[in-house]
């Protein structure tokens, strides 16, 4: 267990309105990685991180933004929330291996 | 694109037997190849990885296969026990920031 905590942990909110995941680690990883899992795909990667304030775009980044102004803390925000975001978000780290650790998910239902 | 993808979307054994899942991928350029399991209601946890210069890795219970001619990875769990109920995740390792691309996942059952 990395110490890997992510809030919300559900968390129902209307179309237009934005959203804010925080996760939070307590290993001092450098990497941190935001996924989101739904139905019938694995786990997608939307934005990762490579250290305080360096991010860059995963494979489904769009309508999504993130930051990490602190080591331990990587926020995922949905701007203007739509019905397609309802998903399962993961939260992960790395300390730079090959091994990633994940955290319990938010389960974001999107109405 | 370039993708992971598994073979079997659910897989049943009977408990004591061995179990095999099977996963297919085509970026050669990927340096890792990880499996993963989730349970119910959880995040991923990692189960063993395979260096790409390696054909294959045993750790407790568990045997990677790398098969580089035909780009296929396998695991195999021998004597499956029902906690080994689940869904299982082949992924590749890429990129500088050692990116994950995850496979679509099969779920293990495993009968009493």
């Amino acid at each position: 267990d990395a110490g890997i905590t992510q809030s919300p942990r559900h968390k129902v909110t209307e179309t237009g309105t934005p959203v804010t995941l925080r996760c939070h680690q307590t290993e001092n990883h450098r990497y941190m990685y935001w996924y989101r899992q739904d139905p019938g795909h694995g786990l997608r990667l939307i934005h990762y991180s490579y250290g305080v304030k360096d991010t860059d775009k995963g494979e489904v980044s769009d309508g999504y933004s993130v930051s990490r102004s602190k080591t331990e803390d990587f926020l995922l925000t949905l701007e203007s929330a739509t019905s397609s975001q309802t998903s399962v978000y993961f939260c992960a780290t790395s300390a730079g291996a090959h091994e990633q650790y994940f955290g319990p998910g938010t389960r974001l239902t999107v109405t | 694109g370039e993708s992971v993808g598994l073979h079997l979307p659910t897989l049943s054994v009977q408990e004591g037997d061995n179990s095999i899942i099977n996963c297919a991928y085509s970026n050669s350029a990927s340096d890792y190849f990880i499996w993963y399991k989730q349970e119910s209601g959880k995040g991923p946890q990692f189960i063993i990885d395979i260096r790409s210069n390696m054909d294959k890795r045993q750790g407790q219970r568990v045997t990677v296969l790398l098969n580089k001619t035909v780009k296929h990875l396998s695991l195999q769990i021998a004597a499956t026990q029902p906690g080994d109920s689940a869904v299982y995740f082949c992924a590749e390792l890429t990129g500088s920031a050692r990116q994950l691309t995850f496979g679509s996942g099969t779920q293990l059952t495993v009968l009493p």
